[in-house]
């Protein structure tokens, strides 16, 4: 079992959906939470952190379960900019500084 | 600001060739990392300096060997490539435990034949 995992989709929405993306993680030293974003043949880049109180970035919310271990990020009113994949990052320091990729998640936002 | 440069953007490669990627941060960041991407297998750690000096092993180091030159530059060399190591490479850097986030260059894009 991958330490971060994510469901790789495609998730396929209309504009203007709601639609929400879970990362669940294994090890309880995980710390630190991040969402990025990486469109296609390009680098990741950080869309948001994830706070233990949650956070919101306009239409973007990211959520935090420490009991359950995941994170979550909710997109509202969705774009066709926002047609990209969506990578959760997780920072451990059992013993080393460790910062751990998920997969990601593809969202394709439809006309 | 230019953030992270990586150099080339795209190489082919025939097996048993070597080449050196490189990569130059502008951050003043003292973190520095080499990530490789295959499709289904995310972002895996080839290796890591935590500070100027220093270098570490990731989760993938087989196969290649990297130097941080000085603070700025931190280069990653396949000494003898093969069809494995198609893939495309991510350098990032990072300010680790002050600032988490980490800033990636554009990558280079490898095929090795």
């Amino acid at each position: 079992r991958k330490e971060v995992e994510q469901d790789p989709g495609p998730f396929n929405v209309p504009e203007g959906a709601t639609v929400a993306f879970n990362c669940t993680y294994s090890n309880s030293a995980s710390q630190s939470f991040f969402w990025y974003r990486q469109d296609c043949r390009k680098e990741p880049k950080l869309l948001m952190s994830v706070y233990s109180s949650g956070n919101e970035d306009g239409r973007f919310t990211a959520q935090l379960n420490r009991a359950s271990q995941y994170i979550s990020l909710l997109i509202r009113d969705s774009k066709l900019s926002d047609s990209a994949t969506y990578l959760c990052a997780v920072i451990r320091t059992s013993g080393t500084y460790k910062y751990i990729f998920g997969t990601g998640t593809r969202l394709k936002v439809l006309a | 600001n230019a953030g992270v440069t990586q150099t080339p953007k795209f190489q082919v490669l025939k097996t048993g060739q070597s080449m050196t990627l490189q990569c130059a941060q502008d951050m003043n960041h003292n973190s520095m990392y080499w990530y490789r991407q295959d499709p289904g297998m995310g972002l895996r750690l080839i290796y890591y300096s935590a500070s100027e000096g220093t270098t570490d092993k990731g989760e993938v180091p087989n196969g290649y060997n990297v130097s941080r030159l000085n603070k700025r530059e931190f280069s990653l060399r396949l000494e003898s490539a093969a069809p494995s190591q198609t893939s495309v490479y991510f350098c990032a850097s990072g300010d680790p435990p002050v600032a988490d986030t980490q800033y990636f260059g554009p990558g280079t894009r490898l095929t090795v034949l």
